[in-house]
């Protein structure tokens, strides 16, 4: 398995240019999740779906779009890029069951891609 | 809402002694996950542990062990035998088990020394 997938490694942007990052698991997991980290920071969630054909915002999740058409793939797309989208990003995936109340050991847990350095100059 | 606390910019500990690093969380669910990821420089995101909200003991994993103390809504991570490789950020996660976010703290930066 080669895990979490993302392309590209490394892009440069100028203000205003749109592009799409790359997603892609072979797992079979249902969740799939989109984070930024900035310098010396967390990772914050920017959209996140549990499954395909349904997406939800996350915590900062103005300036991009998602689209989730296959349980695979899950790009993300900044359609007019702005310095302030300078971050690593990264996706995740995960496999949840359908439980309710109790949590289950070892199916949440998030498994990450390498990332993709972005910078908007 | 859910919040991760890590109170600990940086932390410095002598090779093959143990450390302990501090994370507090605060959430309204019953249910939910607690994690730990180790970021080295090269940048990845590495899943070390995992801790559920209604399990009994606390999580192990090698030289990772999770000091989770429900009621003061705590989960701090213990390194024994530190070594070298161990240098790294460090990031406590939260998991909502139902809705499926999570949210991060703002990491704690590890340095061993020989």
């Amino acid at each position: 398995n080669a895990g979490v997938t993302q392309t590209p490694k490394f892009r440069i942007l100028k203000i205003g240019q749109s592009m799409t990052l790359q997603c892609a698991q072979d797992m079979n997991h249902n969740y799939m999740y989109w984070y930024r980290q900035d310098p010396g920071m967390g990772l914050k969630l920017i959209y996140y779906s549990v499954g395909a054909g349904i997406t939800d915002k996350g915590e900062v999740p103005n300036g991009y779009n998602v689209s989730r058409s296959t349980t695979e793939d899950f790009p993300l797309r900044l359609e007019l890029a702005a310095p302030s989208q300078t971050s690593v990003y990264f996706c995740a995936s995960s496999y949840r069951r359908g439980v309710t109340g109790r949590s289950t050991n070892s199916t949440d847990t998030q498994y990450f891609g390498p990332g993709t350095r972005l910078t908007v100059l | 809402a859910q919040k991760i606390t890590q109170t600990q910019p940086g932390m410095f500990v002598q090779e093959k002694e143990a450390v302990t690093l501090d994370c507090t969380y605060d959430t309204s669910d019953p249910s939910y996950g607690l994690f730990w990821y180790k970021q080295p420089s090269s940048g990845e995101m590495i899943f070390l542990i995992y801790q559920g909200s209604y399990d009994q003991q606390n999580a192990t994993e090698g030289r990772y062990s999770l000091n989770f103390q429900k009621a003061r809504k705590s989960a701090n991570l213990v390194i024994s035998a530190s070594q070298l490789g161990d240098s790294a950020m460090y990031f406590c996660a939260m998991r909502d088990v139902n809705a499926g976010k999570s949210t991060f703290g703002d990491g704690t930066t590890l340095t061993v020394k020989p």
